[in-house]
C-alpha cells in the first residue's frame, strides 16, 4: 500500500462550489504539506502543518484552508471553487528537520469550470 | 525564500553521465539543497540532498559548489526510465521546499 494516499484522484467540479481534498499518510511523520502545480510549473506551497495544533500559511494560501484531522490526515478545501485552482494538487509528508527528504503523494487532478 | 534557476530542457544518451546544473545563488547558510524528480502522472520523488559536502547514494551523486550558490545532479548511467523533470529544491525553514520552473530530461537510445 501507498504510504501517502490523496482522494479523490480527478475531480471535475463548478465554480462557486465546496471541494475539499484528502491526504492520509501511514509513515508516522509529523510534517504535512499541500502543494500547488500548474501545468509547465513548479510545485507551490500552500499550506503546512507540524502538527495537529500547528497549521501554517505558505506561499499562495488565498482561497484555500486547511484542517489537520489527526497526524495521518491533512485536508484542504476550497471554499468556494474558481477556474484559477484548476491544477494538480499534491501532499507530501516528512518527519522533522531540513534536512529530511519529503515524501509526495499521487496528485489530485482538479478542474474547475 | 531563496530562488533556484535550471536549465528548462536537456537530453542525453542512455548510459551516458548527465550533469544537470542549478543556480542558487540566493542561498541562504542553513538551507540545504534537495533534489527531487517528478515522473510523467506521478508526485515528485526524492532523489539526494546535501548541504556542503559532495554527497552520493544509490541514485546519483551531488557536487555542491564552495560558495554553495550552484550544485550539479550527477546521474552516473542514464537509463530511460530516468527521463522526467528534475527539480533544484532549497529545502530552507519548516523544511518547507522552494521549487523552481525544473529541467526537463530526455534520454534517448
Amino acid at each position: 500500500d501507498a504510504d501517502v494516499t490523496q482522494t479523490p484522484r480527478n475531480r471535475i467540479t463548478k465554480t462557486g462550489k465546496r471541494i475539499m481534498l484528502e491526504c492520509s499518510q501511514t509513515k508516522g511523520h509529523d510534517r504535512m504539506y499541500w502543494y500547488r502545480q500548474d501545468p509547465g510549473l513548479g510545485l507551490r506551497l500552500i499550506y503546512y502543518s507540524f502538527d495537529v495544533k500547528d497549521i501554517n500559511k505558505g506561499e499562495i494560501s488565498d482561497g484555500y484552508s486547511v484542517s489537520r484531522q489527526a497526524q495521518a490526515k491533512f485536508s484542504l478545501s476550497l471554499e468556494s471553487a474558481i477556474p484559477n485552482q484548476t491544477a494538480l494538487y499534491f501532499c507530501a509528508t516528512a518527519s522533522g528537520g531540513r534536512y529530511n527528504e519529503q515524501f509526495f503523494g499521487p496528485g489530485t487532478r482538479l478542474t474547475v469550470l | 525564500d531563496a530562488k533556484t534557476t535550471q536549465p528548462n530542457s536537456m537530453e542525453s544518451n542512455e548510459e551516458e553521465p548527465v550533469h544537470l546544473p542549478c543556480n542558487h545563488s540566493t542561498i541562504s547558510g542553513t538551507d540545504y539543497i534537495h533534489w527531487y524528480r517528478q515522473l510523467p502522472s506521478q508526485g515528485p520523488e526524492y532523489v539526494i540532498h546535501g548541504l556542503t559536502s559532495n554527497v552520493n547514494n544509490r541514485m546519483a551523486s551531488l557536487a555542491i559548489a564552495e560558495d554553495r550558490k550552484s550544485s550539479t545532479l550527477i546521474l552516473h548511467r542514464a537509463t530511460l526510465r530516468d527521463a522526467a523533470v528534475y527539480y533544484c529544491t532549497l529545502a530552507g525553514t519548516a523544511s518547507k521546499l522552494t521549487f523552481g520552473t525544473g529541467t526537463r530530461l530526455q534520454v534517448t537510445l
